[in-house]
Order: structure tokens, then sequence, then C-alpha cells
């Protein structure tokens, strides 16, 4: 089973619609992680979480929000979507101990169409 | 601030041939430095790390070495298979903003028999 999951896989929605992008992990790290991929500008941090009651923005947060439901939950909104939303994204993990060592483990990702 | 730069794609090579990717970062405390792989269809997987100057990194025949005085983590493989087709990342991170990930915009190779 995988580590890192991501549901839904795949979602074509309209331009003004609320959707929720989500993401559970079984490796027990502390830390999760959104980025969004986009062709020609790598992968783009979105928000992150450090624990439950840790919420942090990222590099292009604007138009996004999260919710840490849990350790294991981390859930991605876009409040109303809009076409320049449309990318692949994925949700990462790391493990809160090992400090320089850090691997970013990545779910298979979510590819999002607005319409 | 820190950021990663990685040589552009597309990149295809004939099976066999040398390969080197160019990866250079600027960074603002003493980073870890990493390449990941990213297969069609798939999420991104860690290829090989390096946390200290004149580290060598190696996973899968994949190699690259931090080479500090030029802020420079260059992948090379000396013999590439069809099988390495993929997109590659150089990334960073330094411990004390928080264990933030820098990505580069990705190198894609295709391999061809």
């Amino acid at each position: 089973d995988a580590d890192v999951t991501q549901t839904p896989r795949n979602r074509i929605t309209k331009t003004g619609k609320r959707i929720m992008l989500e993401c559970s992990q079984t490796k027990g790290h502390d830390r999760m992680y959104w980025y969004r991929q986009d062709p020609g500008l790598g992968l783009r941090l979105i928000y992150y979480s450090f624990d439950v009651k840790d919420i942090n923005k990222g590099e292009i947060s604007d138009g996004y929000s999260v919710s840490r439901q849990a350790q294991a939950k981390f859930s991605l909104s876009l409040e109303s979507a809009i076409p320049n939303q449309t990318a692949l994204y994925f949700c990462a993990t790391s493990d809160f101990g090992t400090g320089l060592n850090n691997e970013q483990f990545f779910g298979p990702g979510t590819r999002l169409t607005v319409l | 601030g820190d950021s990663v730069t990685q040589m552009e794609g597309p990149v295809t090579l004939s099976e066999e041939a040398f390969l080197t990717i160019n990866c250079t970062y600027t960074a603002t405390g003493y980073p870890s430095l990493f390449w990941y792989v990213q297969y069609p269809g798939e999420g991104l997987q860690l290829l090989l790390k390096a946390t200290k100057a004149d580290d060598k990194g190696s996973n899968k025949g994949f190699e690259a070495t931090y080479r500090k005085e030029t802020t420079s983590f260059h992948l090379e493989k000396g013999s590439v298979q069809v099988s390495d087709s993929a997109v590659y990342f150089c990334a960073l991170v330094v411990l004390n903003t928080g264990n933030q990930f820098y990505f580069g915009t990705g190198t894609s190779l295709t391999v061809i028999p």
C-alpha cells in the first residue's frame, strides 16, 4: 500500500466551484506539504504544516486554504477555482527528527483542470 | 534567498550515452542537496542526496558531488538506459528555514534505444 495517498487523482471542474483535494499518510510523519507543479516552473510550495496546530503559507498561497484534520490528513481547498489553478498538485510528508537529512515523500499527484 | 537553477531540457540521449544535468544553488545557510526523479504518471521520489561539502550521493548508477566552491550539484550517469527516461529535479533544504524545500524547474530526459 502507498504511504502517501491523494484523492482524487483527476478532477475537472468549472470556474467558481469550491474544490477540496485530500492527502493521507501512513508514515507517521509530523510534517506535510502541498505543492503545485506547472510545466517550466517546477514545484512551488502552497502551504505546509509541521503539526496539527501549525499551518504556514508557502510561496503561492493566494486562492488556496488548508486544513490539518489529524497528523495523517492534510487537505487543500480552492475556495473559488479559476483556470490558472489548472495544474498537477502534490502532497508530501517528512519526518521532524532527522534534521538536514530530511527526505520528502510524495504522493502520486492530483491532476486538476479548471474550465 | 534560497534557490536552485538547473539546466533546461528536454534532453534526448541514445542508450548507453553519458548523462550530465547541471544544477547550481544559492543558499542563505548551509544546505543539504537532493536529486529527485519523477517517472511518467508518478510522484517524485528521492534519487540521491548529500548533506555536506565534498559528499558524493549515489544511487542506481547516478552520482552527484556537493561542490561548495562552485555551489553546484551536477547529476551524472555513465551509461543511461531507456528506463531512466523521466524528469529530474534538483532541490535544496536549509535547516534554519524550517526545512522548506526549494526545487529546480526540472529537466526532462528521454533515452532512445
